[in-house]
């Protein structure tokens, strides 16, 4: 199946604080897992992806997690800063097609 | 190198007109999807677009249309216009299995 739930659709944290966004999906087969931060009249971007053969990745202060048993990845962000508040949306390619399913967002706002 | 590249940038039409919207996606990228964002959504599928075959197609109605050209090049057409297509319509472009997904910067249509 094709469907990426993503938890939570808002979130405020304090600045300094750690945030995390999780998204769990259905097509067992997926390999590939991003995550895209949209700023507000901007593009989507993409700011970290995991493939299935990791369970984690860093990239200074975000990281991803994979449980490809429970289906599920996470998005961490660690010493949150005010230019950290947007809508980040997990995605997810469904198997032989080049098309991204994405999460229905996350909008954090971190508050100084 | 250059990004994805979606002209206009903004459009004003009328109920009922139609309108074509372009795409240009990154050198080599063979790959081109559509999406629709409006607000307080998140990414709505459209359709996706490899060598000049539509390969998967979102839940739109037929109003809805696209193709690709031989240089990779896409457009998006819209037809008989209503007041809900107004929205933020995102072009991407990949490599091959939703690796390395950008976006453009996105037409923004209003529909009066």
């Amino acid at each position: 199946g094709e469907n990426v739930e993503q938890h939570p659709s808002t979130l405020s944290v304090q600045e300094g604080d750690s945030a995390v966004i999780k998204c769990t999906y259905s097509d067992s087969a997926s390999n590939y897992f991003p995550w895209y931060k949209q700023e507000l009249g901007k593009r989507p971007q993409l700011i970290i992806d995991i493939r299935s053969n990791v369970g984690e990745k860093k990239d200074q202060r975000i990281a991803v997690t994979l449980n490809k048993t429970a289906k599920h990845f996470s998005l961490h962000i660690t010493e949150t800063q005010p230019e950290d508040s947007a809508v980040y949306f997990c995605a997810q390619p469904p198997a032989n097609t080049d098309k991204l399913i994405f999460g229905t967002g996350t909008r954090l706002q971190v508050f100084p | 190198k250059a990004g994805v590249t979606q002209t206009p940038r903004y459009l004003i039409k009328t109920r009922g007109q139609q309108v074509t919207l372009s795409c240009s996606p990154i050198s080599g990228h063979r790959s081109v999807s559509w999406y629709q964002q409006t607000p307080g959504q998140g990414l709505q599928f459209l359709f996706e677009y490899f060598s000049e075959t539509q390969r998967n197609k979102g839940n739109f109605p037929g109003r809805f249309s696209g193709r690709q050209f031989s240089n990779s090049r896409s457009e998006m057409n819209v037809s008989t216009l209503e007041l809900g297509d107004s929205a933020l319509y995102l072009c991407a472009s990949s490599l091959a299995n939703g690796y390395g997904y950008t976006f453009g910067s996105g037409t923004r249509l209003t529909v009066v």
